[in-house]
């Protein structure tokens, strides 16, 4: 049972260019949106994140857009650089332990 | 501070075989996390614990063990290595109560096992 849905895999963006990443998820339980960016060999980092009385958040050239009627969040980020070039996971949060359940994953290509 | 560290990096097992993959974090978490991390699917929660002595299983926990003694340490056991076991494997850290308005994990570098 898949309760994280992301979409695209893969995405190619022009330098200067807006890159946007789609989470859909299923259970309304959820009580916060993570966004973790990892780059090759590395851990993933938390990028920013949202809660879901917020309907959108802005930090620098990332925002997350947030959907709760329609259970989707977004991850756009604007001015895409080259060093933007990485995976990025979105995740939700449930539970005592605030465990997170991750998508899929997003690998993010900014053409210089 | 080191934040989360693992070890090893690299790791090849036979199948069959059993190790410990070693996960120390000295941020005085208590809330600590194992995952695995398969290509293109994501990673997916294999135990958790909330302080020393307590621990939990996530969505994918067998095949493994885990105990935590202390609340600096949180090892990963496998016994009987199989090849659906190869992964890169994440250990991740977070405090109790949340820190200025975030919730974060903190994860480590990360194992590459590989069971032949």
């Amino acid at each position: 049972q898949q309760q994280v849905k992301q979409s695209p895999q893969s995405l190619i963006v022009q330098k200067g260019g807006i890159s946007i990443i789609n989470c859909a998820y299923e259970n309304t339980a959820f009580d916060y949106f993570p966004w973790y960016q990892q780059f090759p060999g590395k851990g993933p980092a938390l990028l920013i994140a949202i809660r879901p009385d917020v309907s959108e958040k802005k930090e620098g050239r990332f925002t997350i857009s947030f959907n709760k009627s329609a259970k989707q969040f977004s991850l756009h980020i604007m001015d895409s650089q080259p060093g933007d070039s990485a995976t990025y996971f979105c995740a939700v949060r449930s539970g005592s332990a605030r465990q997170l359940t991750f998508g899929s994953g997003t690998q993010l290509t900014v053409l210089p | 501070n080191a934040g989360v560290t693992q070890t090893p990096k690299f790791r090849i097992l036979k199948i069959g075989q059993s190790m410990t993959l070693q996960c120390a974090q000295d941020m005085n978490h208590n809330y600590m996390y194992w995952y695995r991390q398969d290509p293109g699917m994501g990673l997916k929660l294999i135990y958790y614990s909330v302080g020393a002595g307590i621990t939990d299983k996530g969505e994918v926990p067998n095949g493994y063990n885990v105990s935590r003694s202390t609340t600096e340490d949180f090892p990963l056991r496998l016994e009987l290595a199989a090849p659906s076991q190869t992964s890169v494997y994440f250990c991740a850290s977070s405090h109790e109560r949340w820190q200025g308005g975030t919730d974060t994990q903190y994860f480590g570098p990360g194992t590459r096992l590989t069971v032949l």
